[in-house]
């Protein structure tokens, strides 16, 4: 299995609907990501949270919005999706314990429509 | 505030040949470097990194990536390429101070190997 897992691998939706990317992690890190890749743009961060009660805003949050349900869950939620969310999301992990630089993790993606 | 500057979206190499691909900094401190690779349908996965000391880094398949403070670089090279290398190639930066370590992810160069 993945070290980290991320569902729906693809979903397709409609404009005004609510779409939650999950993410889950086995790595025991501490720390998750969420980032979104659109194309000639690459990586932007929407959240990143470093415990369950210490999340916090990226460059690209509005619009979205996280839950850390656990240390191993992180979940990204578009409350009424728009056409301009399409892309490509991807969930992180790190951790903190490890001295040196902030080796991220990453899932396979979330491959979001909005139509 | 730290950036990352790929200049080539996309660079096409005959297979067994060379390839270079770009990537230039800017930061006010000093930095970590890193390559993350994304193969076809996957996640980033880390290619190599630099911390500190020599400034030849050595990473997974054959790869190796060159610090240059003067020039603000980290350019990324393969001395033959395979068709498996065939991906898009993400260079990143991030600040070693405090405790976030923020990592800055370019735009990407997508290496299409021609056989």
């Amino acid at each position: 299995d993945a070290d980290v897992t991320q569902t729906p691998r693809n979903r397709i939706t409609k404009t005004g609907k609510r779409i939650m990317l999950e993410c889950s992690q086995t790595k025991g890190h501490d720390r998750m990501y969420w980032y979104r890749q659109d194309p000639g743009l690459g990586l932007r961060l929407i959240y990143y949270s470093f415990d369950v009660k210490d999340i916090n805003k990226g460059e690209i949050s509005d619009g979205y919005s996280v839950s850390r349900q656990a240390q191993a869950k992180f979940s990204l939620s578009l409350e009424s999706a728009i056409p301009n969310q399409t892309a490509l999301y991807f969930c992180a992990t790190s951790d903190k314990r490890v001295s040196g630089a902030n080796v991220l993790t990453f899932g396979a993606g979330s491959r979001l429509t909005v139509l | 505030a730290q950036s990352v500057t790929q200049l080539d979206s996309q660079v096409p190499v005959f297979e067994e040949a060379p390839v270079e691909l770009r990537c230039n900094y800017s930061s006010s401190v000093s930095v970590y470097l890193f390559w993350y690779v994304q193969y076809p349908n996957q996640g980033l996965q880390l290619l190599l990194k630099y911390l500190s000391g020599s400034t030849l880094v050595k990473g997974i398949n054959g790869f190796e990536a060159e610090f240059n403070k003067s020039q603000t670089s980290f350019h990324l090279r393969k001395p033959s390429v395979h068709i498996s290398d065939t991906a898009e190639y993400f260079c990143a930066v991030s600040d070693p101070a405090g405790g976030y370590q923020k990592v800055t992810f370019g735009t990407g160069t997508k290496l299409q190997v021609i056989p």
